[in-house]
């Protein structure tokens, strides 16, 4: 099993909905992750948490919410969708108690959409 | 502030030819530094990364990659590319020393493989 799954895979939207991504992970990591990818663009983060009081703004974080339900989930809002959000987001952990702890661990991807 | 630069956004190269995908960085600590690979419709995947000690680091899939502090590069090569290498590839610096920060992508260099 992998372990860092994101749901949905794909999805396709309209603009103004509100949409939610969600991420798990079973490495036990505290750090987790959201970026997303565009063509040429490479990664951009969007927001990123360090434990489950701790979530911070990246690069990106207008038009986007996040929520850290519990350690292993961490999940992703667009509250109110527009096109230019449509993207591949990825989620990510890594364990900085480590001494590579920089190192990443990435989901498979979400494809959204929106139309 | 951390920075990285891929120099080429694509490198075509032929079956068997060498392979150099090249990175450059700006950091003002030393400089954690990570590759990673992206195959069609998937994450990304860490292929080798440098932290500290030999500046010669060897990955995976044959790949291996040198820190030259002087030239603040870490270019990526391989002797011999074989079909499956055709994918995205990233390089990564830690945006804070040591293993507590952020990682900072590059745009991506998409290596492509022809018979």
């Amino acid at each position: 099993d992998a372990d860092v799954t994101q749901t949905p895979r794909n999805r396709i939207t309209k603009t103004g909905k509100r949409i939610m991504l969600e991420c798990s992970q079973t490495k036990g990591h505290d750090r987790m992750y959201w970026y997303r990818q565009d063509p040429g663009l490479g990664l951009q983060l969007i927001y990123y948490s360090f434990d489950v009081k701790d979530i911070n703004k990246g690069e990106i974080s207008d038009g986007y919410s996040v929520s850290r339900q519990a350690q292993a989930k961490f999940s992703l809002s667009l509250e109110s969708a527009i096109p230019n959000q449509t993207a591949l987001y990825f989620c990510a952990t890594s364990d900085p108690g480590q001494p590579d702890g920089n190192e990443q661990f990435f989901g498979p991807g979400t494809r959204l959409t929106v139309l | 502030a951390q920075s990285v630069t891929q120099l080429d956004s694509q490198v075509p190269v032929f079956e068997e030819a060498p392979v150099e995908l090249r990175c450059n960085y700006s950091s003002s600590v030393p400089p954690y530094l990570f590759w990673y690979v992206q195959y069609p419709n998937q994450g990304l995947q860490l292929l080798l990364k440098y932290l500290s000690g030999s500046t010669l680091v060897k990955g995976i899939n044959g790949f291996e990659a040198e820190f030259k502090k002087s030239e603040t590069s870490f270019h990526l090569t391989k002797p011999s590319a074989h079909m499956s290498d055709a994918a995205e590839y990233f390089c990564a610096v830690s945006d804070y020393g040591g293993s507590q920060g952020n990682l900072i992508f590059g745009k991506g260099t998409k290596l492509s493989v022809k018979p």
